[in-house]
């Protein structure tokens, strides 16, 4: 069965700076999708960014960029010139690339930004 | 478009009465997908549908809750009878998962189940 593991429970960032997220998974396959999603106080979950385990280039989205890296496992978030706004537990995400198939998530991090 | 619609937004009941969570996927997709968020378990799957077929129900916690998808834009997540641990939030997703298997899934947003 597929693991995704999120070692940081919480972590916080300055305003304007810059602060990584960390993500490892576990998985004998080799297609497969991971992505970011948001959950800010409403509760929603809102896509960040997304990454084909195929593409060996990293996804960028405006400021939230990741680090792929396939044969450590490993799928850290970037956010750069962090904003108030961005403050919201981040959820690290696993799905098989083949079919239709569900995500499987880690416990999250809880970003606080600090003015 | 609307987005994936679900009700109610909050429900509070009391232990072993029935509780019914609604969801209405975008239009067009044609997977769904029920998850609950606990603090204790985080976000776990709890069913999910492909072209209305049940696929997998195995996170389903047991005989007290069913869900069913009798059209492609309409889900029911039912508990009978409901306890306080059924308490969470209650997500339903959806996503197009044939011609362009990459695509993501798309979240409600939620009901939250408070089980007194």
């Amino acid at each position: 069965a597929q693991t995704v593991t999120q070692s940081q429970p919480e972590m916080s960032v300055q305003e304007a700076e810059t602060v990584t997220l960390s993500c490892t998974y576990d998985t004998s396959e080799s297609d497969y999708y991971l992505f970011w999603y948001k959950q800010p106080p409403s509760r929603q979950m809102i896509l960040v960014i997304r990454q084909e385990a195929y593409k060996q280039q990293n996804a960028t989205e405006n400021r939230f960029s990741v680090n792929f890296q396939k044969a450590a496992k490993s799928f850290s978030l970037k956010i750069s010139d962090s904003q108030l706004g961005d403050a919201a537990m981040y959820f690290c995400a696993y799905m098989l690339g083949s079919g239709n198939t569900p995500l499987v998530f880690g416990k999250g991090t809880r970003l606080s930004v600090i003015a | 478009d609307a987005g994936v619609i679900q009700s109610p937004r909050h429900e509070v009941t009391e232990m072993g009465q029935e509780v019914t969570l609604r969801c209405k996927p975008i239009s067009g997709h044609n997977s769904l997908f029920w998850y609950r968020q606990t603090m204790m378990r985080g976000l776990e799957l709890l069913i999910y549908f492909n072209n209305n077929v049940p696929i997998d129900d195995s996170g389903m916690p047991e005989d007290r809750f069913s869900a069913k998808m009798p059209n492609a834009s309409f889900s029911t997540l039912k508990i009978q009878p409901s306890e306080p641990r059924d308490s969470a939030v209650y997500f339903c997703a959806s996503s197009w998962g044939q011609v362009r298997p990459q695509e993501t899934q798309y979240f409600g947003p939620g009901t939250r189940l408070l089980v007194l």
